[in-house]
């Protein structure tokens, strides 16, 4: 069955030292997006990808890379990782004709000390 | 700007009891406005709603859209404990697949 996963599920990390969040997804999809979630923001996008070698900022993506070298893959790079980088953070999918519809994966917690 | 606003931002009621939940928007260009359960991981897809008036419904859960007043709608009724989740709307905003989500409302079922 196709799905979306993430890795690591956990982490822990310090100020200032960079962080790569994966997201692999096998749906074949075009679109990929990277979201996190903190207390009464809901979601809320940092990047986002409509097909290899294109990528776009979102909402909230400074501290925030990410690149596309193949459909499968999108990671998320946090250069220089600060406190306030403390979240969740979601990948999704959704494919050209899925007319918007996203499929989520499962989700990584990041606390940064 | 763009903008998703849910309410209420919290709900606790019993079970058997019938919820309605809030969405507002304003967007440009709007397409579809989408709702999402999400439980303890990733949100999980519940409708799709591109027309106004049209219910979706799948099973206790049901949700309209009003193009003209700009706000849908997700009714839950006969509420389980199963239930108690966060339920998000979103709407693509700008290109095509750029979604703004809503802040969630968290629903809480009692037994």
């Amino acid at each position: 069955d196709a799905e979306i996963t993430q890795s690591p599920r956990h982490k822990i990390t310090e100020t200032g030292r960079q962080v790569t969040l994966a997201c692999h997804q096998t749906w074949n999809h075009n679109n990929m997006f990277w979201y996190r979630q903190d207390l009464g923001h809901g979601l809320r996008l940092i990047h986002y990808s409509y097909g290899v070698q294109d990528t776009n900022k979102g909402e909230v993506s400074d501290g925030y890379s990410v690149s596309r070298s193949n459909t499968e893959d999108l990671p998320l790079t946090l250069e220089s990782a600060a406190s306030s980088q403390t979240s969740v953070y979601f990948c999704a999918s959704s494919g050209l004709a899925s007319y918007n519809e996203q499929f989520f994966g499962p989700g990584t917690r990041l606390t940064v000390l | 700007e763009d903008k998703v606003v849910q309410s209420p931002l919290s709900l606790v009621v019993h079970e058997g009891d019938t919820v309605t939940l809030n969405c507002s928007y304003e967007v440009t260009n709007f397409r579809s406005l989408l709702w999402y359960k999400q439980e303890k991981k990733a949100p999980t897809f519940l409708f799709m709603l591109t027309s106004s008036g049209i219910e979706k419904k799948s099973g206790r859960l049901s949700s309209i859209l009003d193009k003209k007043e700009l706000f849908s709608i997700l009714n839950i009724t006969a509420t389980q404990t199963g239930d108690s989740a966060v339920y998000l709307c979103a709407t693509p905003v700008g290109n095509n697949n750029d979604m703004r989500f809503g802040a969630g409302t968290r629903l809480t079922v009692k037994p």
